[in-house]
């Protein structure tokens, strides 16, 4: 059960593109499509962008998506916005009902 | 709309016990499993314990397990979190949270637990 493994920060300018990776094991990430991803604003609770890898939930933009190779996930965030600024934590399901966070990944607007 | 809103929190001494309370609205209740996740100050979220929907399963992260216990009543709505011979590691937030397939699509505010002498 150790934690999946995040770049503690990404950076862009307002416009751009980034990507967040999220790696694990074949006994987390590789093993399952189930990759779920949250935001989460200083202060607030997180809330779900992402699930089952790369499903974008009603309400959530379409600049935000998911996407799996491997061990690793990614999420891309795309026409980079302000309000975009936020921790992001991937989250896998590890098998038999238990799951896995992130260490977490601060995104910064320039 | 859907509503978790978490209490219970406050400061106890290592060794001591805590229980926490999620009360649930705006959903069937008793047909989603349920989480409890936790966010020690200034760090990252941490899983911590899954109910299924009927009760009959629970499920722990290492770190917690033989030391708390997950329940619920359908009755009342109502999630809890047992938390017995607690640590000054397991200071944190702690968030209820509405299980939807294998992710956690809604999000109580937290309640803050402090373990400390």
């Amino acid at each position: 059960q150790s934690a999946l493994t995040q770049p503690a920060s990404v950076s862009g300018s307002p416009g751009q593109s980034i990507t967040i990776s999220c790696t694990g094991t074949s006994s987390d990430v590789g093993g399952y499509n189930l990759v779920s991803w949250y935001q989460q604003h200083p202060g607030k609770a997180p809330k779900y962008m992402i699930y089952e890898g790369s499903k974008r939930p009603s309400g959530v933009s379409n600049r935000f998506s998911g996407s799996k190779s491997g061990n690793t996930a990614s999420l891309t965030i795309s026409g980079l916005q302000a309000e975009d600024e936020a921790d992001y934590y991937c989250c896998s399901y590890a098998g038999s009902s238990t799951y896995v966070f992130g260490t977490g990944t601060k995104v910064s607007v320039l | 709309q859907v509503q978790v809103r978490e209490s219970g929190g406050g400061v106890v001494q290592p060794g001591g016990s805590l229980r926490l309370s999620c009360a649930a609205s705006g959903f069937t209740f008793r047909d989603y499993g349920m989480h409890w996740v936790r966010q020690p100050p200034g760090k990252g979220l941490e899983w911590v314990a899954f109910i299924r929907y009927d009760g009959t399963e629970e499920y722990y992260v290492d770190s917690v397990r033989g030391r708390f216990t997950i329940s619920r009543d359908n009755s009342k709505n109502t999630l809890y979190l047992q938390m017995n011979s607690l640590r000054t590691e397991d200071t944190a937030v702690y968030y209820c949270a509405k299980g939807k397939d294998y992710h956690f699509d809604y999000w109580g505010q937290g309640t803050l637990v402090t373990v400390s002498s």
